[in-house]
């Protein structure tokens, strides 16, 4: 089945304690991305990756690393998160072109205290 | 000035309805026009999207965009209670580029 897994689903975490967000997708689709949602902002991206070790800032990066080692796996890392970080969190995938089917992830609720 | 501004809502109307979810946007360079659906509690799913300007038709919804006026539309005809969702618009100037959505409406069709 063609999916975008995401780890964990939820998470709580304190402030300064280090995180990873893992995201796979099994398609092999070259542009991956990662998205929060929060409300009344709406879906904002991160960052995204056109292929392997390709990345590049997408509309709120500040606080937030990725790394593309493998084309299937695209991991969120957030060194010392903050509470202003607590969102709703969505990992996406796919082919290459813009109007390309994306998919999302089941997102990951994270809430930093 | 945001680069795509789209009326939260709530819109609510009722079963069999024609709905129309609207954006604009303030970068001439947006090349490509997507609609996202997104149930709740679900991540966001493609609809549509159009290349430049024009109109594209998929069943009952129908994608328009205008560049000259830097607007976008969704139109839903009989509109059905499974078409409540929350529509989001996004555009990018292309595959390199990174892509932008709008707040999102949320809609709700009543039986």
């Amino acid at each position: 089945e063609a999916q975008v897994t995401q780890n964990p689903r939820y998470l709580i975490t304190v402030t300064g304690k280090k995180l990873t967000v893992t995201c796979s997708q099994n398609m092999n689709h070259e542009y991956m991305s990662w998205y929060r949602q929060d409300p009344g902002l709406g879906l904002r991206q991160i960052y995204y990756s056109m292929n392997v070790e390709v990345t590049d800032k997408g509309d709120v990066p500040e606080g937030y690393k990725v790394s593309r080692k493998e084309k299937r796996n695209f991991p969120l890392i957030l060194e010392s998160p903050s509470p202003n970080q607590t969102s709703l969190y969505f990992c996406a995938s796919r082919l290459g072109n813009p109007t390309d089917t994306q998919y999302f992830g089941p997102g990951t609720r994270l809430t930093v205290l | 000035q945001k680069e795509v501004e789209q009326d939260p809502g709530p819109l609510s109307v009722p079963e069999g309805a024609i709905v129309s979810l609207n954006c604009t946007y303030s970068n001439s360079a947006f090349q490509y026009f997507m609609w996202y659906r997104q149930y709740s509690r679900k991540g966001p799913e493609l609809l549509m999207y159009t290349y430049s300007s024009g109109n594209k038709e998929d069943g009952r919804f129908t994608a328009q965009v205008d560049k000259s006026s830097k607007y976008i539309s969704l139109f839903i005809r009989d509109s059905q209670p499974s078409d409540s969702a929350t529509y989001l618009c996004a555009m990018t100037r292309g595959s390199n580029y990174k892509l932008t959505f709008g707040k999102g409406t949320l809609l709700t069709v009543n039986p």
